[in-house]
């Protein structure tokens, strides 16, 4: 089964309007992280936001913010008021176990958002 | 602001030939990543390293991969025959105590 998905290939969004990137992800594990990365045509990947699964409330950076639900095992990005930049391909990516295991991340196969001026 | 470097931007080299990868981690980021992205597919963990030694490998990373830390600053990884199904954007991923895990920019490896 797979630990990430992120069901929307592509999305297109109004310029300045808001956009939900959906993911979901499968972890018995009670501790673990959930990521989101950006990567832009260029193909470097840019770190967005984290969500620790028992951090009480949702994480906010900037425009980014993750609606972290914990019961249906999801933890969708929104970006408010999108701008041209943030047209790119999206990936959410989860940690598994304690902060002081390796930590290595495993990815869903992303969501490429195109925001239209 | 530090950030994670590769070196090359972009590595050519013919099937059977061995190739290292360089990365230069944050300085003082003490767990270190190798990923790889075939082209159009989605990111996967290859190795993480720590303390001087592999913590953790995937089923990817076989016999013909190696990593070494050969000095306090540089990160690579070899692959000592190259495949076709070798080439992908390859990334190098560091991180401190904290838990993000800061990307390097990517080599992208081209088996010919």
């Amino acid at each position: 089964a797979q630990k990430i998905t992120q069901t929307q290939p592509g999305m297109f969004v109004q310029e300045k309007e808001a956009v939900t990137l959906d993911c979901t992800y499968d972890t018995s594990d009670p501790s673990y992280g959930l990521f989101w990365y950006k990567q832009p045509s260029s193909g470097e990947m840019i770190f967005l936001i984290y969500q620790g699964s028992y951090d009480q409330q949702n994480a906010t950076e900037g425009r980014y913010s993750l609606n972290f639900q914990k019961a249906r095992k999801s933890a969708n990005l929104v970006i408010s008021a999108s701008q041209l930049g943030d047209s790119a391909m999206y990936f959410c990516a989860m940690r598994e176990g304690q902060l002081r295991s390796q930590g290595n991340l495993i990815f869903g196969k992303g969501t490429k958002l195109s925001v239209k001026p | 602001e530090p950030e994670v470097t590769q070196t090359p931007s972009h590595q050519v080299t013919q099937m059977g030939q061995e190739v290292i990868l360089h990365c230069v981690p944050i300085s003082n980021h003490l767990y270190f990543y190798w990923y790889r992205q075939i082209l159009g597919q989605k990111v996967e963990f290859l190795v993480s390293f720590y303390n001087n030694e592999i913590s953790e490998k995937s089923e990817i990373f076989d016999d013909q991969f190696s990593v070494e830390r050969p000095d306090g600053s540089n990160f690579t990884l070899k692959i000592r025959s190259t495949k076709l199904e070798d080439s992908a954007m390859y990334f190098c991923a560091s991180r401190q105590a904290g838990f993000e895990q800061y990307f390097g920019p990517g080599t992208r490896l081209t088996v010919t």
